[in-house]
């Protein structure tokens, strides 16, 4: 059973183009992240959600658009892709908000933007 | 602002010997700290984490974090390395004061040879 599933795995797009990436977790989580990691495998958050709240909102362009229509799934959009936009995304779940709860990746989704 | 900061962008360790990877922390209060592994094009996987309490802590696959609050350290260690341990690790803290958002180290590529 996959706790944290992302889709597409790969995704390979022109400058321009609109795409999104879907994540689910079956794991009853209330909380829900993604991050980008960059080829220099750094790692950083962009958004959150908790019960379908917004929470974090990094200093993210507003080409980008998560959506959470539910609990156990939050997807992103990103409009007018760019090439710095090319990277790995990862959608990650935890139980809550408070500090001691680990949160759980998803396999990840690698955008390549040319 | 709370941080973590990895020393070491590789460690090379021989199979069967014992392997630290570092991590030093800087926070406002108590720390929550993580670590993580990721495998090669695969997501994060949880390891271990410092809430409270012993500061040893025991985490999966044989692996262990030693909390030192006067050296501001949280080190991951394992008594004899496998092959199949060869990974890039990640230290992170979750900031409780932003929406709980995990703040990640560069990362350490940990390289153990037979």
């Amino acid at each position: 059973d996959t706790a944290v599933s992302q889709t597409p795995k790969y995704l390979v797009t022109q400058m321009g183009n609109d795409k999104s990436i879907k994540c689910e977790q079956n794991l009853g989580h209330d909380t829900m992240y993604w991050y980008k990691q960059d080829s220099k495998k750094f790692l950083k958050i962009m958004f959150s959600y908790n019960n379908k709240e917004l929470i974090i909102n990094e200093t993210v362009p507003n080409r980008f658009s998560p959506k959470s229509p539910d609990k156990a799934h939050l997807n992103l959009h990103i409009n007018s892709l760019e090439l710095g936009d090319s990277a790995v995304y990862f959608c990650a779940s935890s139980r809550g908000l408070a500090a001691s709860y680990e949160q759980y990746f998803g396999p990840g989704t690698r955008l390549t933007v040319t | 602002a709370q941080s973590v900061a990895q020393p070491e962008d590789q460690v090379n360790v021989a199979e069967g010997n014992p392997l630290t990877v570092k991590c030093t922390y800087s926070v406002s209060g108590n720390p929550y700290l993580f670590w993580y592994v990721q495998y090669p094009n695969r997501g994060l996987q949880f390891l271990l984490k410092y809430i409270t309490g012993d500061n040893l802590v025991k985490g999966s696959y044989g692996f262990e974090a030693e909390f030192n609050k006067s050296q501001t350290s949280f080190h991951l260690k394992k008594p004899s390395a496998l092959v199949s341990d060869s990974a890039l690790y990640f230290c992170a803290v979750r900031d409780y004061n932003q929406g709980g958002k995990l703040i990640f180290g560069q990362g350490t590529e940990l390289s153990v040879k037979p």
